[in-house]
């Protein structure tokens, strides 16, 4: 069975740092690998999505991810945080049904 | 173009009572899904729509929930009678029929349904 796991509940960085934010999956088959954004209080962003193709993925406001086969991980990465990057970012696997991991805060400090 | 309409935002009810969610997925859209997203915790999938057929429902608590989508546009989620742990923020969300796993699910603002 498929599963997402993500590894942190809550990652603190300063504004300008490197954002990383991880992300391990399992999946019998090939994956169609995502990550998502929400903001307080809003439904659910799409950032970036693997499906097949170039290993790393670029995506909306600077987040990109890269899919590593060999470690089962899709990492997202921003090289410089934002303010406005505050929020909880969701990793999902999609064989059909879309299944989500648990999610990570993102808290970004001036 | 308009995005997933959902109402009511806020609920809050009763142990035992009823409600009912409604929501609106983009013009076109024929897969419409509802998602039960509690505080600390990823969505997870209560139901799957195609057109106004049901692909998935293996995750409905099919007891106290029921969903419909009649003429394939909106759809009606229900909780009959309520218990406290379906306090829970309910997401639609809907998809385009072109492609096939790839589907980008566009998400509604969700309902906040508190049970006390």
């Amino acid at each position: 069975a498929q599963s997402v796991t993500q590894l942190g509940s809550h990652v603190s960085v300063s504004e300008g740092a490197l954002v990383l934010l991880r992300c391990n999956y399992s999946s019998s088959v090939p994956p169609y690998l995502f990550w998502y954004v929400q903001y307080p209080n809003q439904g659910l962003q799409l950032l970036l999505k693997y499906t097949t193709g170039a290993t790393l993925v670029k995506g909306i406001n600077g987040f990109e991810a890269e899919f590593k086969k060999s470690e089962t991980s899709f990492h997202l990465t921003k090289p410089s945080a934002h303010m406005s990057d505050a929020a909880e970012y969701f990793c999902a696997v999609n064989e059909g049904l879309l299944i989500f991991g648990k999610g990570t805060t993102l808290s970004v400090s001036s | 173009e308009a995005g997933v309409a959902q109402s009511p935002r806020y609920k809050i009810i009763e142990k035992r009572q009823s409600v009912a969610f409604w929501c609106n997925p983009i013009s076109g859209h024929a897969t419409l899904y509802w998602y039960q997203q509690i505080l600390g915790q990823g969505p997870k999938l209560l139901i799957q729509f195609q057109n106004n057929g049901v692909v998935d429902d293996s995750q409905l608590p099919k007891d106290r929930f029921s969903a419909e989508r009649l003429k394939g546009v909106d759809s009606t989620l229900k909780i009959q009678p309520a218990k406290l742990e379906d306090s829970a923020v309910y997401l639609c969300a809907s998809s385009s029929p072109t492609g096939g796993a790839t589907y980008e699910q566009y998400f509604g603002p969700g309902t906040r349904l508190t049970v006390t």
